[in-house]
């Protein structure tokens, strides 16, 4: 069955410098990933798509790229800020059912 | 609102109990999901609805769990004989295209789900 990895320890870094997150897969390549936002006590929040086609993808101080060969993809945050410390969740879109797989997310820690 | 709205936001009931969750999906969003998420965990999926049908049922986790849809609009999910392990958040989504592949799904906050 296909797995999904995120780093389980926090990330903790300095504002102003770009975070990087990591999301490994098993098997399967996904149609597209996805990634979210999660903060205590809410939902996720849809933050980017990516499709399986697409190396790369920006969106204001985020970017994500998708490398199908090493089974990655890498979320970025650049010009980081407290206000982005939060828990990331990437998630495959497998593209021929609906449903999303989850990682269990990474949490980020942005020290003013 | 133009959320998904859930209810109750907290629920805390004794063990062998029966317990029913509430989703209001975004007006308009045909496709609506069930989710829990377990400490620590990512989300686990439990069912899809497309309409008022479920497709798909095979997250649920024990005959103890059911979920239905009415109007194409409100989804209920009820526990049954509650144990100590259903303890969890309960997230619902929905999004508006049946079907519809690579789209983002839209979160309630959840329902967090104490069994004593």
């Amino acid at each position: 069955s296909q797995k999904i990895e995120q780093n389980s320890e926090a990330l903790n870094i300095q504002e102003g410098k770009t975070a990087t997150l990591t999301c490994n897969y098993t098997n399967y390549s996904p149609a597209y990933l996805q990634w979210y936002r999660q903060d205590p006590g809410r939902g996720p929040v849809f933050l980017l798509l990516i499709r399986e086609n697409e190396k790369e993808k920006r969106k204001e101080r985020l970017k994500v790229t998708f490398d199908t060969t090493l089974k990655q993809s890498l979320f970025h945050i650049t010009a980081s800020q407290p206000a982005d410390s939060a828990t990331y969740l990437c998630a495959l879109d497998m593209g021929s059912s609906y449903k999303l797989i989850f990682g269990s997310g990474t949490r980020l820690l942005v020290r003013p | 609102g133009a959320g998904v709205s859930q209810s109750p936001s907290n629920k805390v009931t004794e063990k062998g109990k029966d317990v029913e969750l509430r989703c209001d999906p975004i007006s308009g969003h045909t496709a609506l999901y069930w989710y829990r998420q377990s400490l620590g965990q990512g989300l686990e999926f439990l069912i899809y609805f497309q309409g008022n049908s479920a497709p798909d049922k095979s997250g649920l986790p024990s005959d103890r769990f059911s979920a239905e849809r009415t109007g194409g609009s409100v989804s209920t999910l009820t526990i049954q004989r509650t144990q100590q392990e259903d303890s969890a958040v309960y997230l619902c989504a929905s999004s508006p295209n049946p079907g519809g592949r690579g789209q983002p799904q839209h979160f309630g906050d959840g329902t967090r789900l104490s069994i004593l």
